[in-house]
């Protein structure tokens, strides 16, 4: 099965609204990074986080190492927010390489 | 300036030629990474090297090689494309993974290979 699971798969939001992301971890990930993908391919780093929480403006990520799961929450959405969202953890191999989740599409619509 | 560039944007290979993707990094990190990415999934591990002239299997290597000449470059090499490999391959860089160094990679822009 999937070791790095992202819900929801597509996500339509109205321009201003909020919403959550969320992967979960059948590995023991040490670290988490969360990337968007914008519609020309460019992947952008979010977030890198160890356990706990982190917040950018209108975005804000948790990972909870112990229950293995991470989520992004979007507040008050922008049409610019719109691409996939990717998370990714870390391998715990010593060798520090990510493994990926499928990504959420968000369409931001105003 | 970006830190991570990559060479060619954009490729098109005809089934049996060989292919070399380029990736140059001026972070100064040690790890380096490729990446494949096929539509509807996120992105899978090739190869990776822990510095100058070291390099090592992904989780999908076959039908690639890589080469890690310098601190700054790292190669991936396909000696036969074949239509299959037909995909968009990124490269990242990170620091090694010593006790206190960030596990994070940044990426580069993209190769887009058609293999026809």
């Amino acid at each position: 099965g999937d070791k790095v699971k992202q819900s929801p798969s597509a996500l339509s939001l109205q321009e201003g609204t909020n919403s959550a992301l969320r992967c979960n971890f059948s590995i023991a990930a040490t670290t988490v990074q969360w990337f968007l993908q914008n519609p020309r391919g460019s992947l952008m780093n979010l977030f890198y986080l160890v356990p706990g929480t982190k917040e950018n403006g209108r975005l804000k990520s948790a990972f909870d190492s112990k229950e293995s799961y991470s989520t992004l929450h979007i507040r008050d959405a922008q049409l610019e927010d719109s691409g996939t969202y990717f998370c990714a953890a870390d391998a715990s191999s010593g060798s520090w390489q990510l493994i990926f989740g499928s990504g959420t599409q968000l369409t931001v619509m105003p | 300036e970006a830190a991570v560039t990559q060479s060619p944007r954009n490729k098109v290979a005809v089934t049996g030629g060989k292919v070399t993707l380029s990736c140059n990094q001026t972070n100064n990190h040690n790890n380096m990474y490729w990446y494949r990415q096929d539509t509807g999934h996120g992105l899978r591990l090739i190869h990776y090297s822990y510095g100058a002239g070291s390099t090592e299997k992904g989780d999908i290597p076959d039908g690639y090689k890589a080469s890690r000449p310098s601190q700054e470059n790292f190669s991936l090499i396909l000696e036969l494309a074949t239509p299959s490999q037909t995909s968009v391959y990124f490269c990242a860089s990170g620091d090694a993974a010593l006790q206190g160094a960030r596990a994070e990679q940044f990426f580069g822009p993209g190769t887009r290979l058609t293999v026809l």
